[in-house]
């Protein structure tokens, strides 16, 4: 039971390029979720998902996209990378009011 | 909208001392409530959550908190403090609705250290 993972684990961009976050649960949870963590600002919820074909947003969700084909997955995608988007990205997914966090990817845009 | 403050972005402790981590949140409704800890380079881990009737919650690692409804506060404490426990803690608040737990909104964290 692997729990929650998150690909890759860091990651460098140049303004403008697009990339995908993976994130994968086994563990079957139908509510999953992405948040940003920047310094003293705690996590940020970006997108979330309440089972598979349905998605919404949450609070910082500008420049970014998601989708949820499967209850496995949950990527997030950057559409054109901006500086501001520099931070540590957490994918969750969530059971019984316990959210289950990923290791985390570092990202970095030049 | 909800919001959580921690006072405190950084709590100084000497080991064995006691540690408390304060949360206050801003709801017209009692909401849900969570503390969650950071390891260095991990991920967040749920120390403890108030979901129900008992308001003093005891969680992993020793730690407890306890809900004030009437100062609307959530503090975190643990009687000894351990080398170990050098991390940052989150507060975070949730509705009590249909998503109770899963959408969280998280305090900006507090990062405590343990001197020998």
């Amino acid at each position: 039971n692997a729990g929650v993972t998150q690909t890759p684990k860091f990651q460098v961009l140049k303004t403008g390029q697009s990339m995908t976050l993976q994130c994968a649960q086994d563990m079957n949870h139908e509510y999953m979720s992405w948040y940003r963590q920047d310094p003293g600002m705690g996590l940020r919820l970006i997108h979330y998902s309440v089972g598979a074909g349905i998605t919404d947003q949450g609070e910082v969700p500008n420049g970014y996209n998601v989708s949820r084909s499967t209850t496995e997955d949950f990527p997030l995608r950057l559409l054109s990378a901006a500086p501001s988007q520099t931070s540590v990205y957490f994918c969750a997914s969530s059971y019984s009011r316990t959210q289950y966090f990923g290791p985390g990817t570092r990202l970095l845009v030049l | 909208a909800q919001s959580v403050t921690q006072l405190g972005s950084h709590v100084s402790v000497s080991e064995g001392a006691l540690v408390l981590l304060r949360c206050n949140y801003s709801s017209s409704v009692p909401p849900y409530l969570f503390w969650y800890v950071q390891y260095p380079n991990q991920g967040l881990q749920l120390l403890l959550k108030y979901t129900s009737a008992a308001t003093l919650v005891k969680g992993i690692n020793g730690f407890e908190a306890e809900f004030k409804k009437s100062e609307t506060s959530f503090h975190l404490t643990k009687p000894s403090a351990h080398m170990s426990d050098a991390a940052e803690y989150f507060c975070a608040v949730s509705d009590r609705g249909n998503n109770a737990g899963n959408m969280l909104t998280f305090g900006g964290g507090t990062r405590l250290m343990v001197k020998p």
